[in-house]
């Protein structure tokens, strides 16, 4: 079974803070994504990585950095957390014949 | 960002009932996935479709991939309680790296 495993399933961060999500998968997938998920808004793709320090910006990157050190780990950084950035954060991979997309378990960031 | 049409947006239905939940897109993809999210968790996938009119299965749950490559299908039988969540659709083209997702149907089973 696919695996894909995030650091932390709730934070709470101040205003102003450098905030990482760290996400970690086991199949060995190329394709990496980070996306938040709002209510009435759906899910809204971040940024995502198709290799190793490659990197693409989604729909929303402002105010996010992601890094790719390693195949299987895609981190998030949130340079100085704002309050509008609460949200749900899911960190997702994609074996690149299937399309199939598999997610974590979320991290719920509360910034206050 | 661009949501797929889901329709019903949500429903009640009692238990030992089929359900029928369907997206709808204005562009064609190569490939459809259906998604199950329980409240505080992440989405888990169901089904992956890859043919238009192609039709799968998994236990209780069958989807169909559109013949028009713009739709997909997803039904539900002799529904139980651990039923209840939000179910939705993607679509991906390859190439693209960008999933679309469904705005969501909720279900919520009556025992």
């Amino acid at each position: 079974d696919v695996k894909v495993t995030q650091s932390s399933r709730y934070l709470v961060k101040r205003t102003g803070e450098k905030v990482f999500l760290e996400c970690v998968q086991d199949m060995d997938h190329e394709n990496m994504f980070w996306y938040r998920q709002d209510p009435g808004l759906g899910l809204r793709l971040i940024y995502f990585s198709y290799d190793v320090k490659m990197k693409e910006k989604g729909d929303i990157p402002e105010g996010y950095s992601v890094s790719r050190e390693k195949k299987e780990r895609f981190s998030l950084i949130l340079e100085s957390a704002s309050t509008n950035q609460t949200s749900m954060y899911l960190c997702a991979s994609t074996e690149g014949q299937t399309y199939e997309q598999y997610f974590g378990p979320g991290t719920r960031l509360t910034v206050t | 960002g661009q949501q797929l049409n889901q329709s019903p947006q949500s429903m009640f239905i009692q238990e030992g009932e089929d359900v029928s939940m369907n997206c709808t897109s204005s562009s064609i993809f190569n490939t459809w996935l259906w998604y199950k999210q329980d409240p505080g968790e992440g989405p888990v996938l169901l089904i992956a479709l890859y043919k238009a009119g192609e039709l799968t299965s998994n236990g209780r749950l069958t989807a169909q991939f559109g013949t028009t490559r713009k739709d997909s299908f997803l039904n539900i039988s002799a529904s139980i309680p651990s039923d209840v969540g939000i179910y939705f659709c993607a679509g991906y083209t390859s190439g693209t790296y960008k999933y679309i997702f469904g705005t969501g149907t909720r279900l919520k089973v009556l025992a």
